[in-house]
């Protein structure tokens, strides 16, 4: 199992400019999650995911998107990248029916907003 | 008052040395705690959960205050290799704290 896979590693965009951070688990876990992590600020929880086709805000939601076709895949969108975004995005996934469970990360995507 | 606060530290020790962190939450109705690590610049990884009784697992200690609302990790003989931040997480939406960073010098 390649568990949480995150791509890219590292990004440079410009302000203005949109992507999308792609993540994928092959656990069949079924709840997903991406935070972001800044220098003393802790991880953050950005928007999460409870199965396909549902999804829900976390704390710091503004600015993303994100969607959930299949169980496997939950890419988060920058609209319209900032500088406030510059920040080290990790996607997560775990089994079970609710938050009382592991969380499994991926390696992470460092982004830098110029 | 933010919902989980940790000690950012650096505590720094020596080797064989008992240092034990402490993270304090504020919604009393949370069920879930744990404990992760995280290696510089790499993804957290569980290092254990937190149960009502109290838990231990080798040289780890977790234990939860549920009147005072904190919970905390005792690392008994540190070794070099403990060197990393902790985070502290409360459930449901898992709530993390700002990590409180442990280096262990030889």
């Amino acid at each position: 199992n390649a568990g949480v896979t995150q791509t890219p590693k590292f990004q440079v965009l410009k302000t203005g400019q949109s992507m999308t951070l792609q993540c994928a688990q092959d656990m069949n876990h079924e709840y997903m999650s991406w935070y972001r992590q800044d220098p003393g600020m802790g991880l953050r929880l950005i928007h999460y995911s409870v199965g396909a086709g549902i999804t829900d805000q976390g704390e710091v939601p503004n600015g993303y998107n994100v969607s959930r076709s299949t169980t496997e895949d939950f890419p988060l969108r920058l609209l319209s990248a900032a500088p406030s975004q510059t920040s080290v995005y990790f996607c997560a996934s775990s089994a079970g029916s609710g938050f009382s469970y592991e969380q499994y990360f991926g390696p992470g995507t460092r982004l830098t907003v110029t | 008052r933010k919902e989980v606060e940790q000690d950012p530290g650096p505590f720094n020790v020596p080797e064989g040395a008992t240092v034990a962190f402490n993270c304090t939450y504020s919604n009393s109705a949370s069920q879930s705690f744990f404990w992760y690590r995280q290696d510089c610049r790499k993804e957290p990884k569980l290092l254990m959960s937190v149960y009502s009784s109290g838990n231990e697992d080798g040289r780890f200690t977790a234990q939860l205050n549920r009147a005072s609302q904190y919970i905390s990790l005792l690392i008994r003989d540190s070794k070099l290799s403990d060197s990393a931040t902790y985070l502290c997480v409360v459930g449901g939406k898992l709530i993390f704290g700002q990590g409180t960073e442990l280096s262990v010098k030889p």
